[in-house]
């Protein structure tokens, strides 16, 4: 019975390259959400889909980044051009329908 | 927008004292839930409050929700030093987006 799982757990990367994230939600689970924590900080909710839709991406910025949970395979949280800004660590939940979330390990993204 | 305030930002206790964080909306909540965070990890579902004035204990953890369905409490009696961690609260409001205050890092003195 495995839970979120989110890799990889750390990654670095130069100014201007690509990260892409990879979370596969609980089994059963549907429902995927994205979150960025900056250290010394709170969650902040970045984007909710569900299978193949995107249902709300209001906390996403609108450039460079972008989410897909496709029919088949883990959801995706794709960074372009990355900048030290975007170093943080992201956290993506599963639930079933409107339900407590349960968290993966998060990714730690160090952008040099 | 929503706005999810949590006090106080930190709180350090000697192992054996009681600690407590309020959070507070500035909306009508449909639901609040608790996380903890320890050092390094990922938020853990602790609890879920749904009912106004709700109030529901986990061994030494009682969490409140107020009438107004706008503030809600932990409070952990006689702190363990596995106690230690940031303690989240995040409020549901009508849509499914979940809102997390800032956090309280609780540090036990052993």
């Amino acid at each position: 019975n495995a839970g979120v799982m989110q890799n990889p757990r750390h990654l670095v990367r130069r100014r201007g390259q690509e990260a892409r994230l990879r979370c596969s939600p609980m089994k059963g689970h549907s429902h995927v959400y994205w979150y960025r924590q900056l250290p010394e900080e709170g969650l902040k909710f970045m984007v909710y889909l569900q299978k193949e839709n995107i249902i709300d991406e209001s906390g996403m910025p609108k450039e460079r980044f972008s989410a897909e949970f496709p029919k088949e395979g883990p959801s995706i949280l794709r960074i372009q051009q990355v900048v030290r800004g975007d170093s943080a660590a992201y956290f993506c939940a599963s639930s079933t329908a409107v339900n407590e979330q349960f968290f993966g390990p998060g990714t730690r993204l160090t952008v040099l | 927008g929503q706005q999810v305030m949590q006090i106080p930002q930190y709180q350090h206790v000697q192992e054996g004292e009681d600690f407590t964080t309020y959070c507070n909306s500035s909306t009508t909540l449909s639901n609040i839930q608790w996380y903890k965070q320890r050092p390094g990890g990922h938020p853990v579902f602790l609890i879920q409050l749904v009912k106004s004035g709700e109030v529901k204990k986990q061994k030494r953890l009682t969490f409140q929700f107020g009438e107004a369905k706008k503030n809600s409490s932990l409070h952990i009696t006689a702190t363990q030093t596995t106690d230690v961690g940031t303690y989240f609260c995040a409020g549901m409001d009508s849509s499914y987006k979940l809102i997390f205050g800032s956090g309280t890092r609780l540090l036990v003195r052993p």
